[in-house]
């Protein structure tokens, strides 16, 4: 069974771009989670994705953003870019059950970089 | 909201060794909590994950103990080899329709000397 995919794996931006992030979970699961990592702030949670709805989110501002299509698949858009937004974001699907399951599994990242 | 404290940063051992990290939650409604390895240039992965409604869990030389009522649990990895060096993370979930909510740690990076 292939793993999370994320695309693209690299991006350069400037400050005040806007950027989309693409997951594609594993096939099967239902949910789609978004994080972000820094060196400074470790992983910080975005949103939850479950049934094309938004089902958690976290404490990022409204320039943050996502959605989830029919087929599992996830976007992630990031608006007027500032450079503490540079970050590896990362994807997690896991079967998305309530009240069961729970296991995320993470996909290799985007590495942004906001210049 | 929930918040997940990691001990120690940085952990230093020789092959053979057992390594222990510890992390404590804020939560008492966390009842989920996954322990995730990351190596460089890759996402974390999953190794092991332990349930409010079990004391410990092993799989080969990983170890993971609960303490509900302190809110803490422990990874523990025993005959430790150099590919166990990575950083680690612990994650704490209430569960339910937040399971898709992992709050981490700080991490741990792990060095295992030949």
């Amino acid at each position: 069974k292939a793993g999370v995919t994320q695309t693209p794996r690299y991006l350069i931006k400037t400050r005040g771009q806007q950027v989309t992030l693409s997951c594609s979970p594993i096939s099967g699961h239902r949910s789609v989670s978004w994080y972000q990592q820094t060196p400074g702030q470790g992983l910080q949670f975005l949103f939850e994705y479950f049934s094309e709805t938004q089902r958690n989110k976290g404490n990022f501002p409204g320039r943050f953003s996502g959605r989830q299509f029919s087929n599992s698949r996830s976007e992630m858009n990031v608006s007027t870019l500032e450079l503490g937004d540079s970050a590896l974001y990362l994807c997690a699907s896991s079967g998305g059950l309530a009240g069961g399951g729970g296991e995320q599994f993470f996909g290799p990242g985007t590495r942004l970089t906001v210049l | 909201g929930e918040n997940v404290e990691q001990h120690p940063s940085t952990l230093s051992v020789q092959e053979g060794d057992s390594a222990v990290i510890k992390c404590t939650y804020s939560d008492s409604a966390s009842n989920y909590f996954p322990w995730y390895k990351q190596e460089l240039g890759k996402g974390p992965q999953l190794i092991i994950d332990i349930r409010s409604n079990v004391g410990e869990k092993k799989d080969q030389r990983i170890a993971v103990t609960l303490n509900k009522t302190a809110k803490h649990f422990s990874l523990h990895i025993t005959e430790t080899q150099p590919e166990d060096s990575a950083v680690y993370f612990c994650a704490a979930s209430s569960g339910g329709t937040s399971y898709g909510k992992l709050t981490f740690g700080q991490g741990t990076i792990l060095t295992v000397h030949p």
